[in-house]
């Protein structure tokens, strides 16, 4: 069974703060993707990446960047949290031109 | 690049009639169409998916169709049951690469 983990749930931090969100996959996944879900508008392709240390610009990258230094992790970074940023972060793994699994999500509010 | 439209936003049927989502793609070169479902608080999960060599396919209450010349794709729940009120998002795969709709809330009154 496919298991997606995210670091937190739950994330509450201060505009300007450097903000790391974590998604590890276990199924050996060459695909990962970093998504941000906000109501009426979908969810949103911020990065993906295809193998180890390959990544490549989703529809809304301003603001984020990204880590994937091992095959089963990929990072999201947000360098100087705004207020914009409040949302709900969902990552996914799939295999090249196959489902995406989802994690759980992390909710992430900057005030 | 990709555009998907998903309509309606909201859907509210009775338990047991049936309930019809669409999406329409812009790019010709998609070749994979997923349908994921969401429950509140939960991570969406696929319930169906067909590819482009494929006009439709069923499973159970659930079928999709797929009309590669008009590029709309349809989502088919029959006999709607209170545990399917969810929000459902269609996507579009181009370049690997999913491109969602902006999602359906269903809501089964029972």
């Amino acid at each position: 069974d496919v298991k997606v983990t995210q670091s937190s749930r739950y994330l509450v931090k201060r505009t300007g703060e450097k903000v790391f969100l974590e998604c590890v996959q276990d199924m050996d996944h060459e695909n990962m993707f970093w998504y941000r879900q906000d109501p009426g508008l979908g969810l949103r392709l911020i990065y993906f990446s295809y193998d180890v240390k390959m990544k490549e610009k989703g529809d809304i990258p301003e603001g984020y960047s990204v880590s994937r230094e091992k095959k089963e992790r990929f990072s999201l970074i947000l360098e100087s949290a705004s207020t914009n940023q409040t949302s709900m972060y969902l990552c996914a793994s799939s295999l090249p031109s196959y489902e995406q699994y989802f994690g759980p999500g992390t909710r992430l509010t900057v005030t | 690049g990709e555009n998907v439209e998903q309509h309606p936003s909201t859907l509210s049927v009775q338990e047991g009639d049936s309930a019809v989502i669409k999406c329409t793609y812009s790019d010709s070169a998609s070749n994979y169409f997923p349908w994921y479902k969401q429950e509140l608080g939960k991570r969406p999960q696929l319930i169906i998916d067909i590819r482009s060599n494929v006009g439709e396919k069923k499973d159970q209450r659930i079928a999709v169709t797929l009309n590669k010349t008009a590029k709309h794709f349809s989502l088919h729940i029959t006999e709607t049951q209170p545990e399917d009120s969810a929000v459902y998002f269609c996507a579009a795969m181009l370049t690997g690469k999913l491109i969602f709709g902006q999602g359906t809330t269903l809501q089964v009154k029972p």
